[in-house]
């Protein structure tokens, strides 16, 4: 049970690049989240998905997208990419129900630079 | 709509010392609220977590009491060890949604 997964690590883009944060998780969770850290900031929901299909917007959507073709997997693409896209990324899940249906289950992060 | 104010970091202790991280929120309804916590190069891992007025979280040492008087969700620890040195993020999750709203984050150090 590997948990969540990212991919990269980190990666460098230059201004106006456009890449893929893949993040795949095996729990059989519905729900999925990206998130952002900025130095010194806690994490902002970028954006979410309820289950395969339905995704959703968060805090920050601006400069993102997302798709959810499968429960496992939950890409964030970034298009045109900005140096305010410099960040860390994490991919997070959740099961919906039980006592542990309030916990998010984090990926190990990717961090992105953007010069 | 929701936020979280944690405690400004860094905190550095020395081993054994007594430690306590403030947070208190800002929600509407009645809150889950969590203590995540961030080792180096790691992501998040759940700490503890509570998810009524006046239940405690405990775990690994570590315990929180929901306050919904004071709309606080304090972090201790009676002794510190170095291993603890981290970031230790508070969050909420409100009504039928199901992301969190987190605190910025503070930054603890142990010294030994």
């Amino acid at each position: 049970n590997a948990g969540v997964t990212q991919t990269p690590k980190f990666r460098i883009l230059k201004i106006g690049q456009s890449m893929t944060l893949q993040c795949t998780q095996d729990m059989n969770h519905n729900y999925m989240y990206w998130y952002r850290q900025d130095p010194g900031m806690g994490l902002k929901l970028i954006y979410y998905s309820v289950g395969a299909g339905i995704t959703d917007k968060g805090e920050v959507p601006n400069g993102y997208n997302v798709s959810r073709s499968t429960t496992e997997d939950f890409p964030l693409r970034l298009e045109l990419a900005a140096p305010s896209q410099t960040s860390v990324y994490f991919c997070a899940s959740s099961y919906v129900r039980g006592e542990d249906g309030d916990t998010q289950y984090f990926g190990p992060g990717t961090r992105l630079t953007v010069l | 709509g929701n936020s979280v104010t944690q405690m400004e970091g860094p905190v550095t202790l020395s081993e054994e010392a007594f430690l306590t991280i403030n947070c208190t929120y800002t929600a509407t309804g009645y809150p889950s609220l969590f203590w995540y916590v961030q080792y180096p190069g790691e992501g998040l891992q759940l700490l503890l977590k509570a998810t009524k007025a006046d239940d405690k979280g405990s775990n690994k040492g570590f315990e929180a009491t929901y306050r919904k008087e004071t709309t606080s969700f304090h972090l201790e620890k009676g002794s510190v060890q170095v291993s603890d040195s981290a970031v230790y993020f508070c969050a909420l999750r409100s009504g039928s949604a199901r992301q969190l709203t987190f605190g910025s984050g503070t930054q603890l150090t142990v010294l030994p």
